[in-house]
């Protein structure tokens, strides 16, 4: 099944305390992105990377750091959570822009709370 | 500035109840508009892309259609089955190789029995 897979579902930490989200696609897309959607703001892009070793900022990558070492593998980093990057995280992918199918691909997404 | 803003924010209807949901943006130069269905805790999941004005897609009971100012989603007889937050973005061309989408903030229906 064409997918994307991130884990975990679910994060309670504490302040200061490293964390990764995984995020893995099994469709070959070249293009995925990190997403957060808090109530009353939607959703935010983070980062965003063209394929593999390229990556670059979104609208909110402060506190976030990304690499893309293998095409289906997206991790997210926080390397000192805090409270205010406690929300709903998302990973996406998608094909080119020629391609008919584009559009993104969403994974389940992940809950974080940073106390 | 890009900006995406949907209407009704909140929309409640009678199983079978007919009716449209609106999607009006300002884009500098459009190259494509997105719907998405949200089901509560999960990600978005993609229904349709409409790139120029004129063009209409259908899948069930959904229709999306576009002019230059907005798009609208049609929910033709629609059943409980079909609540859930109904969100659509924009990739504008300014945004370059990167394909990030400016996003509303949805519409929530809610279809009842």
């Amino acid at each position: 099944e064409a997918q994307v897979t991130q884990n975990p579902r679910y994060l309670i930490t504490v302040t200061g305390k490293k964390l990764t989200v995984t995020c893995s696609q099994n469709m070959n897309h070249e293009y995925m992105s990190w997403y957060r959607q808090d109530p009353g703001l939607g959703l935010r892009q983070i980062y965003y990377s063209m394929n593999v070793e390229v990556t670059d900022k979104g609208d909110v990558p402060e506190g976030y750091k990304v690499s893309r070492k293998e095409k289906r593998n997206f991790p997210l980093i926080l390397e000192s959570p805090s409270p205010n990057q406690t929300s709903l995280y998302f990973c996406a992918s998608s094909f080119g822009m020629g391609n008919p199918n584009y559009g993104y691909t969403f994974g389940s997404g992940t809950r974080l709370t940073v106390v | 500035e890009d900006q995406v803003t949907q209407s009704p924010e909140a929309l409640r209807l009678q199983e079978g109840e007919s009716s449209s949901l609106n999607c009006s943006y300002t884009v500098s130069g459009l190259r494509g508009l997105f719907w998405y269905r949200q089901d509560p805790g999960k990600g978005p999941e993609f229904l349709f892309t409409l790139y120029s004005a004129g063009e209409e897609k259908e899948k069930e009971r959904l229709k999306a259609t576009l002019t230059k100012k907005e798009s609208f989603l049609h929910i033709t007889a629609p059943k409980p089955e079909d609540s859930a937050t109904y969100l659509c973005a924009v990739h504008s061309r300014w945004a370059g190789n990167n394909r990030k989408l400016i996003w509303g903030l949805g519409t929530s229906l809610a279809v009842n029995p």
